[in-house]
């Protein structure tokens, strides 16, 4: 496709249930992060990802969250034993080689709503 | 500690009117500067960016921006609007020397255009 897609838009679950979110950057994109946007703390950064490089991981607000990004392509966020405060839009972005000077695409987020 | 600061958690203007909303940041570092547009339901799009040279800085839509060491802003502004620009702004910035590149964002501000 032409922009970063997420799927799925929309995911309600129970607290205590593991949920997964999965990004798909533009191609050829080998820069891909994570944010998440709330009511409380706007948005945030949660992870970045630069080719086979290690991830940046500061971002996480707990071990409850992990992603992964296989093949240089498609990401997962996990979240596992969700929690109520974890009810967000989680954003995802790709860019051409991740650098300070290249434009981070958005894709249309992931809405999380915890019960 | 580095902050992004938009005092303005929402402005009303009348269609046509001029608008300028404002973007103060906090570094101990230089920063290159960001501003982008989230439609209703949709992701972040880039309306314009500072990374040097030129401080007066034109973007998508009408809008520029003009950086403003002196004073640490870089406040977004229109001659006209239109009601399509009716959207959350956000201002936000990324830290030269970061390694992960990540944007570090303001609370946005919401425009809100009446005709």
């Amino acid at each position: 496709g032409a922009g970063v897609s997420q799927s799925p838009s929309n995911k309600v679950t129970e607290k205590g249930k593991d949920v997964e979110l999965r990004c798909d950057p533009i191609s050829g994109h080998t820069a891909l992060y994570w944010y998440r946007q709330s009511l409380g703390q706007g948005l945030e950064f949660l992870i970045y990802f630069q080719g086979n490089s290690a991830p940046d991981k500061s971002g996480l607000p707990s071990d409850r969250f992990s992603a992964e990004r296989t093949g240089g392509s498609v990401s997962t966020l996990t979240i596992q034993r969700t929690q109520q405060e974890d009810s967000a839009v989680y954003l995802c972005a790709s860019s051409v080689r991740g650098t300070s000077t290249d434009t981070q695409y958005f894709g249309p987020g992931t809405r999380l709503t915890v019960l | 500690a580095q902050s992004v600061t938009q005092l303005d958690s929402q402005v009303p203007v009348f269609e046509e009117a001029p608008v300028e909303l404002r973007c103060n940041y906090s570094s101990s570092v230089s920063v290159y500067l960001f501003w982008y547009v989230q439609y209703p339901n949709q992701g972040l799009q880039l309306l314009l960016k500072y990374l040097s040279g030129s401080t007066l800085v034109k973007g998508i839509n009408g809008f520029e921006a003009e950086f403003n060491k002196s004073q640490t802003s870089f406040h977004l502004r229109k001659p006209s609007v239109h009601i399509s620009d009716t959207a959350e702004y956000f201002c936000a910035v990324i830290l030269r020397g970061d390694s992960s590149y990540k944007l570090i964002f303001g609370s946005g501000t919401r425009l809100l255009v009446r005709p």
